[in-house]
């Protein structure tokens, strides 16, 4: 069954710093990824997805993330952190020709001024 | 994007009443959605998937008696929360799927029984 890890419950970064949240999934065949935020007390917004186009993918509010099939990777990264950007982060996969979403476990980003 | 609305955001209810929560496609037809379970710091967990028309589809380990859906048009899809009990409060999320290998999330509906 497919999988999702996101290592790194919490993640800390000052304001203006790097944003990197990891992503991992199992799979022999690459899933469709996505990577969510849920801020308090709301639903999902997609960030961003990827579907077997190009590794490289941007997404809203400056995110980007990239696949990496030798590294069953799809890690989220922003360069420059904004308080804003403080939220609950979720990665996830859906096997092509299903529609079932598998979520990770989540990582809360915290930006500090 | 397109738009899923859930409503009741919020609701209250007493131990052993049932409550119904809906989940709306505004501006999309969809055949398929799906509803999930937050529990508070912790991942979203499927419950079901809802076909319009048909049964539901339940995960393993969630009471298909208690949690209740229906999905009678291509538009709306419920979730009706029966007997509930203080252990059954949490955070329910619904989406809908597009059809285009996309899915969208309502905004999330928190009930709370006391």
């Amino acid at each position: 069954a497919q999988s999702v890890t996101q290592l790194g419950s919490h993640v800390s970064v000052s304001e203006g710093a790097l944003v990197l949240l990891r992503c991992n999934y199992s799979s022999s065949v690459p899933p469709y990824l996505f990577w969510y935020v849920q801020y308090p007390n709301q639903g999902l917004q997609l960030l961003l997805k990827y579907t077997s186009a190009a590794t490289l993918v941007k997404g809203i509010n400056g995110f980007e993330a990239e696949f990496k099939k030798s590294e069953t990777s799809f890690h989220l990264t922003k360069p420059s952190a904004h308080m804003s950007d403080a939220a609950e982060y979720f990665c996830a996969a859906m096997n092509t020709g299903f529609q079932k979403l598998v979520f990770g476990t989540g990582t809360r980003l915290l930006v500090s001024p | 994007g397109a738009v899923v609305s859930q409503h009741p955001s919020r609701v209250i209810c007493k131990s052993g009443t049932s409550v119904k929560i809906e989940c709306r496609s505004l501006d999309f037809q969809a055949t398929t959605m799906f509803w999930y379970r937050q529990f508070p710091k912790k991942s979203l967990m499927l419950m079901a998937t809802s076909n319009e028309g048909s049964k539901a589809t339940y995960e393993q380990g969630v009471e298909k008696d208690k949690f209740l859906i229906n999905h009678a048009s291509l538009t709306l899809s419920t979730l009706t929360v029966t007997s509930a009990h203080p252990e059954d409060s949490s955070f329910y999320i619904c989406s809908a799927y597009t059809g285009a290998g996309e899915l969208f999330f309502g905004e999330g509906s928190r009930l709370t029984v006391l």
